[in-house]
């Protein structure tokens, strides 16, 4: 079993529309999550970082964690043709080897004008 | 707003010979990360470095490669003797407290 797992996609949605994007995950010891966006061929931008289960808003996203299913999710509301980009999910522990980025394999979006 | 730079941008090289990948990490960061992503794959982690010696290095990181901190600001990752196989994005990230992570653009190496 993969250590964190996400739909690679593609997805594409309409503008305005309301995206989900989803990874689970094995290890326990993950209590770092964040959200990361990556356009082609350019470095990952840190886009939420959460760290206790429930949800936590940023303007238009939301990320909501479930530490008792192992579940994380990134809600975009309002959804711009500029959201357009792959969506990595990443999770780190406290300690030792779990403190290094684990990340999923990326959900690439595209939001239709 | 600050921002981890990569230089750079792309490097080709031939297989055997040496590369340094060069990033300048956000200034008050103290924790220091290199990563890769072989095209279409996921990112994976390489090696962390903090307090001028390395924290955590993954199976990836072997002897061909080394990491340094020549100076107050640049954090290098060299690789010795570079293989097809070593062809792959590296991005740099930087962090001031072990939880956020910032990236750089990242350095497109091309081995040929």
């Amino acid at each position: 079993q993969k250590e964190v797992e996400q739909d690679p996609g593609p997805l594409s949605v309409p503008e305005g529309a309301i995206v989900s994007l989803n990874c689970t995950y094995s290890n326990s010891a993950f209590q770092y999550f964040m959200w990361y966006r990556q356009y082609s061929r350019k470095g990952p931008e840190l886009l939420m970082y959460t760290y206790s289960s429930g949800n936590k808003e940023d303007g238009r996203f939301t990320a909501q964690v479930d530490k008792s299913s192992k579940y994380i999710s990134l809600f975009i509301r309002d959804s711009q043709p500029s959201d357009s980009a792959t969506y990595l999910c990443a999770m780190s522990g406290f300690s030792g080897s779990a403190r290094q980025l684990t990340f999923g394999s990326g959900t690439q979006l595209t939001v239709l004008p | 707003e600050p921002e981890v730079t990569q230089t750079p941008s792309h490097q080709v090289t031939q297989m055997g010979q040496e590369v340094i990948l060069r990033c300048v990490p956000i200034s008050n960061h103290l924790y220091f990360y290199w990563y890769r992503q072989i095209l279409g794959q996921k990112v994976e982690f390489l090696v962390s470095f903090y307090n001028n010696e390395i924290s955590e290095k993954s199976e990836i990181f072997d002897d061909q490669f080394s990491v340094e901190r020549p100076d107050g600001s640049n954090f290098t990752l060299k690789i010795r003797s570079t293989k097809l196989e070593d062809s792959a994005m590296y991005f740099c990230a930087s962090s001031e407290d072990r939880k956020e992570e910032y990236f750089g653009a990242g350095t497109r190496l091309s081995v040929l």
